[in-house]
């Protein structure tokens, strides 16, 4: 089973609102990642989680905080979000073993987030 | 800095013909890895194929195979009888340090029946 699962698949919040974007794995993964992506662009990383420990995060604004709270978990709250993080958000998960340089990246559908 | 070029912003391919997108790459490392993805229209990011830069072999997938150029520095993706499930973004990706990808701009491709 290659599948990573994200929900909500839509969100529309305000400016002053609290959400937040949760995705789960079962391929057994230790790596978990969060990616932004706007309309017709690339991904672009946001955070990493590598043994439910963080790892990089590409100075991302904090009105984004993840969590990893086991293996399998990997959430984005968000808090008082701005209209230009509207966007696609992407998780993804890989094996994570020993050096992970090349290793394949499997994508959830996303959460396309609307801030108003 | 590590950087991926894929210079066809869009492409077209009648159905059951055969296309080639293009990808090229620029990396210090001797060893990497290069992948391209498809991401079809609101639908997810997938894996199409993946290879190994100290492999010289190239790497197929049932319809889809590259030319592997390792001193061009090439990455080419071939689509053989395209099917309308085709169409979609196709983003290439290069290996770009523990946990990274260096991804193209995209080439969005598109199917005519």
């Amino acid at each position: 089973d290659t599948e990573v699962t994200q929900t909500p698949k839509h969100l529309v919040m305000g400016m002053t609102n609290k959400k937040s974007l949760k995705c789960e794995q079962h391929m057994g993964h230790r790596a978990m990642y969060w990616y932004k992506q706007k309309a017709k662009k690339p991904p672009e990383l946001m955070f990493v989680y590598s043994y439910e420990k963080l790892s990089i995060n590409e100075s991302v604004p904090s009105r984004f905080s993840p969590e990893c709270p086991n293996s399998s978990l990997l959430n984005l709250h968000l808090h008082a979000l701005q209209p230009e993080d509207s966007a696609l958000y992407l998780c993804a998960s890989s094996q994570s073993l020993t050096g992970a340089e090349g290793e394949t990246q499997y994508f959830g559908p996303g959460t396309r987030l609307l801030v108003l | 800095a590590q950087t991926v070029t894929q210079s066809q912003p869009e492409m077209s391919v009648q159905e059951a013909e055969t296309v080639t997108l293009s990808c090229t790459y620029d990396t210090s490392e001797s060893d990497y890895y290069l992948f391209w993805y498809k991401q079809p229209p609101s639908r997810q990011m997938i894996l199409v194929i993946r290879q190994e830069a100290y492999k010289q072999q190239n790497a197929t997938e049932n319809r889809f195979s590259v030319n592997f150029q390792k001193a061009a520095k090439s990455f080419s993706l071939k689509i053989s009888d395209s099917q309308l499930g085709d169409a979609a973004m196709y983003f290439c990706a290069a290996s770009g340090g523990t946990y990274k990808y260096i991804f193209g701009t995209g080439t969005r491709l598109k199917v005519l029946a």
